[in-house]
């Protein structure tokens, strides 16, 4: 069974603080990643993509960055962080052998002060 | 949202009722997704349905899709307590993008 984990669970940070949220996916080989960012009571926004290694695509822009050093892990980071980063940062893989389905981690809760 | 939109709703329901929500969209889709979402948690994929399917269903779920309308609906039958969730659907855009409608707030009263 596949398993995906976020870590940390919660960060409280100051503006202007740098940052780094992380996913790991096991029991997954291949998979499409992604980043999603969700606002108190608000819907998801896809932040990036990454369907290999080494590879991430931006779908908006908020100043933040995604890398995929490894096939199971992917990194949300910025060194700059803003007000308005904070929110619920959602980690999601789907199969890279097809299907739509989307399979989403736990979360981590982001508080900049 | 510019793509997927729901008609935005906070529901309060009686347990044992039946319940509808909407979702329209603004691009074609191959896909659309239904998710649930609790207090807290990642959302989980609960239904989903193909541009080529016109009803989806799973236990007390079923998910429409009308594709000239370009609009699906998410219906639960005999609600209980534990369907209390935020409701969303979801279209894939192309390319691995994914949009995520604004979200129905379901409360089932028990």
């Amino acid at each position: 069974a596949q398993t995906i984990h976020q870590w940390p669970v919660a960060e409280i940070k100051a503006v202007g603080s740098p940052l780094s949220l992380g996913c790991t996916i096991k029991g997954k080989s291949s998979p499409n990643l992604y980043w999603y960012w969700q606002a108190t009571g608000g819907t998801l926004q896809q932040l990036f993509y990454s369907i290999t290694v080494g590879q991430v695509e931006s779908v908006v822009q908020l100043n933040l960055s995604a890398s995929r050093p490894k096939d199971d892990q992917f990194i949300l980071s910025t060194e700059k962080l803003l007000l308005s980063h904070s929110g619920f940062y959602l980690c999601a893989w789907s199969s890279g052998t097809g299907g739509y389905e989307q399979y989403f981690g736990p979360g981590t809760r982001l508080t900049v002060l | 949202s510019q793509w997927g939109e729901e008609n935005l709703q906070a529901l309060s329901i009686q347990e044992g009722e039946d319940v509808t929500m909407n979702c329209s969209y603004k691009t074609y889709t191959t896909v659309v997704q239904w998710y649930r979402q609790k207090s807290g948690k990642g959302p989980a994929l609960i239904i989903l349905i193909r541009s080529n399917e016109r009803e989806k269903r799973s236990g007390r779920l079923r998910a429409t899709l009308d594709t000239s309308s370009q609009s699906s609906s998410l219906s639960i039958t005999g609600t209980l307590a534990t369907d209390t969730a935020v409701y969303f659907c979801a279209t894939n855009t192309g390319n691995y993008k994914y949009v995520f409608g604004a979200g129905t707030r379901l409360k089932v009263i028990a």
